[in-house]
């Protein structure tokens, strides 16, 4: 069964505070995306990462394949940064469907 | 980068009539397309798999005569809830999938559209 687990699944922080969001998956994978969705619902794509680190910003992916687990680190948090976070895989053997997480929410306090 | 266009971002409709979504690459040829539905405080749900020029690929439990799909071009999908009621009130989500050669070898990359959250009163 693929499965993918993030975590926590509710975060609240102050302004200014470094924040991590975990997603853990069950088998190999052949791509991962960080999503993030806006309170209205609207949907942005922050990373896609088959190995390695990404950066954008204040954003940081990383991944881990050994461990099947990847990070979401926002440095220097903003009330703005305030959305629920979406870890999306693709496993390896299924190849075309993507699997989420239930989805992280964060709220960012000023 | 490659950019997936979907519209309307967000429709209200009356109950029994039909609202049609499409989903547009931009700058890059989709021979498949996903579309997902997200219920309140839920995950993504896949509902169908949609391929250029066939029918559409539908899971289980979606009813295909009420979601209808079309993916008639290279570069668009489109799919229609077909007399819709309260309980298809969702935020729908379509990806669009673009083959690419890169370093000589195949890459299957998806971009995700931003959402429609659809009412349906």
């Amino acid at each position: 069964k693929n499965e993918v687990e993030q975590s926590p699944q509710n975060l609240t922080a102050q302004e200014g505070e470094f924040i991590t969001i975990n997603c853990s998956y069950s088998v190999g994978i052949s791509a991962l995306h960080w999503l993030q969705q806006h309170p209205g619902g609207g949907i942005v794509s922050l990373f896609m990462l088959s190995s390695g680190k990404k950066k954008h910003g204040r954003l940081i992916a990383t991944i881990n394949i050994q461990e099947k687990h990847s990070s979401l680190h926002i440095t220097a948090s903003h009330p703005r940064d305030s959305a629920v976070y979406i870890c999306a895989v693709r496993f390896g053997d299924t190849g075309n469907q993507f699997y989420f997480g239930t989805g992280t929410s964060l709220t960012v306090i000023p | 980068g490659a950019v997936v266009s979907q519209h309307p971002s967000w429709v209200i409709c009356k109950s029994g009539t039909s609202v049609k979504i499409e989903c547009r690459s931009l700058d890059f040829q989709a021979t498949t397309m996903f579309w997902y539905r997200q219920f309140p405080k839920q995950s993504l749900m896949l509902m169908a798999t949609s391929n250029e020029g066939s029918k559409a690929t539908y899971e289980q439990g979606v009813e295909k005569d009420k979601f209808l799909i079309n993916h008639a071009s290279l570069t668009l999908s489109t799919l229609t809830v077909t007399s819709a009621h309260p309980e298809d009130s969702s935020f729908y989500i379509c990806s669009a999938r673009e083959m690419r050669l890169a370093g000589g070898a195949a890459k299957n990359i998806q971009y995700f559209g931003a959402g429609t959250r659809l009412s349906v009163l």
